[in-house]
């Protein structure tokens, strides 16, 4: 089976540019997650989506980060305008469901964002 | 707020010796706990995850145990192998929560 799918794999952009990452997870995965790792750090969760619906944004910084998962497949992460601070690596994952099945999530390679 | 700690934050041992690997957290009410490992530049491979019901969890070289009680987890990796050198991530969830990661272990195995 595919596993998740990431792009692009870096970006470098200059303060308070936009980016966007693309993930696409997989196949007949209904739980989509995006991951903030900062260097040294434990990833820790920006977005979760069920089908193409928000679970759980609580962590999202709203004024500058927004995410969409058109159709319930693949979704997009966009930071705009990008801040110092945001530099790390943007991990997606996927898992068949989020009902407490305990079922493993699959992550991506990441997208490695720096920040001039 | 849960916290998850890991102990060491470093770990160097040659090639076929038996090591283990800690993890503490915060909060006993959890559902279940993974154990992840992470390449550099790549993404994380679920290697085990142990329900809050269960005691451990083996897979091949791994051992994974749990004492919900007292908030510790442990990974054994039996006879290491410098393919085994990586970073390994304890996570905990708590129901319908996002896991809590901790920062990781970066194991070196030296041939």
């Amino acid at each position: 089976e595919a596993g998740v799918a990431q792009s692009p794999r870096y970006k470098i952009i200059e303060k308070r540019q936009s980016v966007a990452f693309w993930c696409n997870p997989i196949s007949g995965h209904a739980t989509l997650y995006w991951y903030q790792q900062i260097l040294g750090q434990g990833p820790k969760l920006l977005i979760q989506f069920q089908n193409n619906g928000v679970v759980d944004d609580s962590q999202l910084p709203k004024d500058r980060f927004s995410a969409e998962r058109l159709k319930g497949v693949d979704s997009t992460l966009k930071i705009q305008p990008a801040k110092l601070e945001d530099s790390a690596v943007y991990l997606c994952a996927s898992s068949s469901l989020d009902s407490l099945d305990n079922q493993p999530q699959h992550f991506g390679d990441g997208t490695r964002l720096s920040i001039l | 707020k849960q916290e998850v700690t890991q102990i060491p934050a470093a770990l160097s041992v040659p090639e076929g010796e038996n090591l283990v690997l800690n993890c503490s957290f915060t909060d006993s009410a959890i559902y279940n706990l993974q154990w992840f490992r992470q390449d550099p530049g790549k993404g994380l491979t679920s290697l085990l995850l142990i329900q809050s019901s269960q005691r451990e969890q083996t897979s091949g070289r791994l051992n994974a145990s749990l004492d919900k009680s007292s908030g510790r987890s442990t990974l054994y990796i039996a006879a290491s192998q410098p393919g085994d050198s990586a970073t390994y991530l304890c996570a905990v969830r708590k129901g319908y929560t996002p896991l809590v990661f901790g920062k990781g272990t970066r194991l070196s195995v030296i041939a």
